[in-house]
């Protein structure tokens, strides 16, 4: 249970617009789903989370969905940024276990 | 409060080389782990520590080794260094396994050659 796919692996959009990535899974039994942004020469630092009993979490410009059916999460940035520039990490947990990561997408917004 | 401290930040090794990364928390959590990130691949689990005196192998844990003395730190050691050893190393902690709350550290980027 260590797949994940997350897509697309580089992400360009104008100031303003929307931002979606996504990532799928392959462990039914996962339960908790993070996102975390890493900015240049810094560590990943978890900006949302989703437990598998909800469906939607949103936190200002920032959301995050999971259709447990199909096995797939996917972080939505609104009215996007230059400051929102970085890579984003999908992960997951099964159980109490430990967490898995996504390859990584390299968001740019162009001002 | 500092977080999650890792040095050096930077270090270039020659192959069979051996070097220790250092990684220290002071938020008291009982969870460490190291992870490798390669270009386009993520981040990849080393070794975790649940406490003081207990480590555990992660997903890629050949080529190095782990100690835990304390709560407070977690050294990654190289003993004869690879170039597909090559990567950023990120040490990271949490309050316990699979925890809401990974604090990363800021990263380490070796160069093997």
């Amino acid at each position: 249970g260590e797949n994940v796919e997350q897509h697309p692996s580089t992400l360009s959009v104008q100031e303003g617009d929307s931002a979606v990535i996504k990532c799928t899974y392959s462990d039914s039994a996962s339960n908790y789903f993070p996102w975390y942004k890493q900015e240049l020469g810094k560590g990943p630092q978890l900006i949302i989370d989703i437990r598998s009993n909800v469906g939607e979490k949103k936190d200002q410009r920032i959301a995050v969905t999971l259709n447990k059916t199909a096995k797939h999460f996917s972080l939505h940035i609104t009215e996007t940024q230059p400051e929102d520039s970085a890579v984003y990490f999908c992960a997951y947990r099964t159980g109490a276990n430990n967490l898995f990561f996504g390859t990584g997408t390299r968001l740019t917004v162009i001002p | 409060n500092a977080g999650v401290t890792q040095t050096p930040k930077f270090r270039i090794l020659k192959i069979g080389q051996s070097m220790t990364l250092q990684c220290a928390q002071d938020m008291n959590h009982n969870y460490m782990y190291w992870y490798r990130q390669d270009p386009g691949m993520g981040l990849k689990l080393i070794y975790y520590s649940v406490g003081a005196g207990i480590t555990d192998k992660g997903e890629v844990p050949n080529g190095y080794n782990v100690s835990r003395s304390t709560t407070e730190d977690f050294p990654l050691r190289l003993e004869l260094a690879a170039p597909s050893q090559t990567s950023v190393y990120f040490c990271a902690s949490s309050y316990y396994q699979g925890s809401n709350g990974y604090t990363f550290g800021s990263g380490t980027r070796l160069t093997v050659v």
